[in-house]
């Protein structure tokens, strides 16, 4: 079965600073993922997925993530952090055994300082 | 589009009552999937559906837990009875695809429930 680990549960940025969180899966064959960032007392949005080819995503609100096989690793980027990016990030896969089900790491609490 | 609709936002009951959480899914999405989100244990899957049709709810905890899918525009999630242990948000997420891992899931703004 896949899994997914956040080793970051709080992270704390001053705003304009870069960002980088950090996410670790488990998985036998490339998998799916994808980032999704959570506001308070919000539901989840997607901010990129990764499938296959160029390993450097691009997704909303200036955030990449770039996919490490030899590494296992799918991580989150932004080169300067705004306050309104205070939030919780989400880091899942999915396997394409497993139908639509995607598993979620535990998440990172973003804290961004003035 | 309105995006996945929950009802209702906030719940608060008592302990040994019945709750009914529902979702409407985006027109035209044909998979539906429901999570619970709490502090010690994150986001875990219930159960999911594929064209109204349950496919997997081995994440559903108890038999107190139950979910319908009676047509293309409507779920629900239904705890009865309830503990306080059921306190948590619950979100209902769609996609597109009818099957496939790469499908967007998009999520709802949950319900959050709190049993006293």
């Amino acid at each position: 079965a896949q899994s997914v680990t956040q080793p970051d549960i709080h992270i704390t940025v001053s705003e304009g600073a870069s960002l980088e969180l950090r996410c670790n899966y488990s998985y036998g064959a490339t998998p799916y993922l994808f980032w999704y960032v959570q506001s308070p007392g919000q539901g989840l949005q997607l901010l990129l997925k990764y499938f296959s080819g160029d390993t450097l995503v691009q997704g909303i609100k200036g955030f990449e993530a770039e996919f490490k096989r030899s590494q296992s690793s799918f991580n989150l980027r932004k080169p300067s952090v705004h306050w309104s990016d205070a939030a919780e990030y989400f880091c899942a896969v999915g396997a394409t055994n497993a139908g639509n089900m995607l598993t979620f790491g535990g998440g990172t609490r973003l804290m961004v300082k003035p | 589009d309105a995006g996945v609709i929950q009802s209702p936002r906030h719940e608060v009951t008592e302990m040994g009552q019945e709750v009914t959480l529902r979702c409407k899914p985006i027109s035209g999405h044909n998979s539906l999937f429901w999570y619970r989100q709490t502090m010690m244990r994150g986001l875990e899957l219930l159960i999911y559906f594929n064209n109204n049709v349950p496919i997997d709810d081995s994440g559903m905890p108890e038999d107190r837990f139950s979910a319908k899918m009676p047509n293309a525009s409507f779920s629900t999630l239904k705890i009865q009875p309830s503990e306080p242990r059921d306190s948590a948000v619950y979100f209902c997420a769609t996609t597109r695809g009818s099957g496939g891992a790469a499908d967007t899931q998009y999520f709802g703004p949950g319900t959050r429930l709190t049993v006293l």
